[in-house]
């Protein structure tokens, strides 16, 4: 099976604009798992979505927004980006369904907001 | 939320010789414990988990034990070799399916 792709792989912003990632997850499986990762706050859950609908939030700020399509493949937003947006971004699959389980990551997008 | 904590941060071992990462967690509703690994340029890649119905979990050279009543679990690596080295990152899960990590070991193994 082909595992979780993610683009683009790498992304230069300046502050105040918006950026959009995508994210394919395994093929079967039902739940996308957003992170941020940086060096001073480590790894950080964004949201989940699952079936379409956004199943877990994490401590984001409203900038933060994703969605989910029919086909299990995932997006998300960061509007009116700031400096502090520079991340390692994550997405993670999993099949969602009876309790937490196996997530499977993408290689990530690196944003570099100037 | 859970909060999970992970020691040491930073781990040099020779070749051959064993490494351990110790974490523990807050929330005793936690029932899933991943550990991953993370190479440079790469994202995180599962290596072994265990759930809370169980004390030890063994995959060839990667162990994994779980103590809840401390609400600690811990890797165990044994015979390192060289592609070993990366960052290892420790996980809780409670029934949300939100994974909350720790900070992540720089294990290093010389040869």
């Amino acid at each position: 099976k082909a595992g979780v792709t993610q683009t683009p792989r790498y992304l230069i912003k300046t502050r105040g604009q918006q950026v959009t990632l995508s994210c394919s997850p395994i093929s079967g499986h039902r739940s996308v798992s957003w992170y941020q990762q940086t060096p001073g706050q480590g790894l950080q859950f964004l949201f989940e979505y699952f079936s379409e609908t956004q199943r877990n939030k994490g401590n984001f700020p409203g900038r933060f927004s994703g969605r989910q399509f029919s086909n299990s493949r995932s997006e998300m937003n960061v509007s009116t980006l700031e400096l502090g947006d520079s991340a390692l971004y994550l997405c993670a699959s999993s099949l969602g369904a009876g309790g937490p389980q196996e997530q499977f990551f993408g290689p990530g997008t690196r944003l570099t907001v100037l | 939320g859970e909060n999970v904590e992970q020691h040491p941060s930073t781990l040099s071992v020779q070749e051959g010789d064993s490494a351990v990462i110790k974490c523990t967690y807050s929330d005793s509703a936690s029932n899933y414990f991943p550990w991953y690994k993370q190479e440079l340029g790469k994202g995180p890649q599962l290596i072994i988990d265990i759930r809370s119905n169980v004390g030890e979990k063994k995959d060839q050279r990667i162990a994994v034990t779980l103590n809840k009543t401390a609400k600690h679990f811990s890797l165990h690596i044994t015979e390192t070799q060289p592609e070993d080295s990366a960052v290892y990152f420790c996980a809780a899960s409670l029934r949300d399916y939100k994974l909350s990590f720790g900070a992540g070991t720089t294990v290093t193994v010389r040869a």
